[in-house]
């Protein structure tokens, strides 16, 4: 079945600092969705990407598309600590079961002051 | 925008005991819900695809009697969690799908369940 790695699975950095992740996957994707969970919440959408080649921003967010539909990156400028949690990329194929969410296995930010 | 609302947030119970968890959409129709399980540090996996006025889709190795699924209406979904053991014990989280939206996905704000 479909399997999307993100990485990396966690990443500390300094207040101010950019961030980048990432996710590719084993087969073609149609939508790429990028989410924030906080402890005890549900998944927040924070980016979503419907075009292969699309690039996307949200505030200091953006995502891209990538061209082969196998991949999707976010980066997060001048990070702040409320950006604190975990980010979970999302893929969804084609029709069917295929158009369900899979999800990557999330990526943990710390930030400190 | 599209809400999702997910009740109970916390729920203890005895074990051989049922939870019932519903996921309301609250300004949107939702012909399809889906509901996913999360153990802790880990991603979400999906359980099921709850479908209006059909039986739900469950994925390879979740138990259909155990979880059962009920989308009676276009706005509710609930998931009862029958005879919990503590190996049930996880975050629970449904989302809806407006396709009049452009087909995003909201996510309701999930259930703890802890079964002792």
């Amino acid at each position: 079945g479909q399997q999307l790695n993100q990485s990396p699975q966690s990443m500390f950095i300094q207040e101010g600092e950019d961030v980048s992740m990432n996710c590719t996957s084993s087969s073609i994707f149609n939508t790429w969705l990028w989410y924030k969970q906080d402890p005890g919440e549900g998944p927040v959408l924070l980016i979503a990407l419907y075009k292969a080649g699309e690039l996307t921003s949200n505030g200091r967010l953006t995502a891209q598309f990538g061209i082969t539909r196998k991949d999707s990156f976010l980066n997060i400028s001048a990070s702040i600590p409320s950006d604190v949690g975990i980010y979970f990329c999302a893929g969804q194929g084609y029709g069917g079961s295929q158009g369900n969410l899979i999800f990557g296995k999330g990526t943990k930010l710390s930030v400190k002051p | 925008g599209a809400v999702v609302s997910q009740h109970p947030s916390r729920v203890i119970c005895k074990s051989g005991t049922s939870v019932k968890i519903e996921c309301r959409s609250l300004d949107f129709q939702a012909t399809t819900m889906f509901w996913y399980r999360q153990f802790p540090k880990q991603s979400l996996m999906l359980m099921a695809t709850s479908n209006e006025g059909s039986k739900a889709t469950y994925e390879q190795g979740v138990e259909k009697d155990k979880f059962l699924i009920n989308h009676a209406s276009l706005t509710l979904s609930t998931l009862t969690v029958t005879s919990a053991h503590p190996e049930d014990s996880s975050f629970y989280i449904c989302s809806a799908r407006d396709r009049e939206q452009g087909g995003g996905y909201t996510f309701g704000s999930g259930t703890r369940l802890t079964v002792v």
